[in-house]
């Protein structure tokens, strides 16, 4: 089956600091992967996607995530954490499935950064 | 913000109610879709619309009825509903429908079942 697993209800760190937000997935053939965020009473934002290439991938805001084709992952990074990062963190997969595209979310991370 | 509104953004309605809410998109996009946002769960895929045309229902109860008139508008009809429908519902737009291009959300409508 396809899913998408963030094994972290909560990530917390302190400003300033590096911080990672896990991402594995589980879909047969070759999966687009994207992170969004989502703001207190706001729509999720697209951060960034990874479709072919470069493992790493660039995204808004200084965020960066790495695709690990042999551990199936997809960890959001950021080299220094701003308390207005903090926000609901989606992990999400584009698998081909039943004649058509699905967007398949993880349960998604809060990110809490302390002063 | 990103292109694509709701109204309104927050309702509240007995279960004997009918209300609908509303979605547009700005972006020229050309598949919109409808999802819920509960609580600790994952967001739920309801209803894809691509060219005007319905092409995904994930076994959504019929008291949810969509209407798709025109690429930019997108509407969710509610009728009957019960308190477990209480939810965060959330529209979104994409060119193409899924694949390598990402969906952009409106900012939600809250919806409350007493």
């Amino acid at each position: 089956a396809q899913s998408v697993a963030q094994p972290e209800d909560q990530v917390n760190v302190a400003e300033g600091n590096p911080l990672t937000v896990k991402c594995t997935y589980s879909v047969s053939g070759n999966p687009y992967l994207f992170w969004y965020v989502q703001y207190p009473n706001r729509g999720l934002q697209f951060l960034l996607k990874y479709i072919t290439g470069d493992n790493l991938v660039k995204g808004s805001y200084g965020f960066e995530a790495e695709f690990n084709k042999s551990q199936t992952s997809f960890h959001l990074k950021k080299p220094s954490a701003l308390v207005s990062d903090s926000a609901l963190y989606f992990c999400a997969v584009s698998n081909f499935m039943d004649s058509s595209y699905k967007l398949i979310f993880g349960s998604g991370t809060r990110l809490l950064v302390r002063p | 913000e990103t292109g694509v509104t709701q109204t309104p953004r927050h309702l509240v309605m007995g279960m004997t109610n009918k209300k609908s809410l509303k979605c547009e998109q700005h972006l020229g996009h050309n598949a919109m879709y409808w999802y819920k946002q509960s609580a600790k769960k994952p967001l739920e895929l309801m209803f894809v619309y691509s060219l005007e045309e319905r092409v995904e229902n994930n076994s959504v109860p019929s008291r949810f009825s969509p209407e798709c008139p025109n690429s930019s508008h997108l509407f969710l009809h509610l009728h009957t509903l019960q308190p477990e429908d209480s939810a965060l519902y959330l529209c979104a737009s994409s060119q193409d429908q899924g694949g390598v291009n990402e969906q952009f959300f409106g900012p939600g409508t809250r919806l409350t079942v007493l």
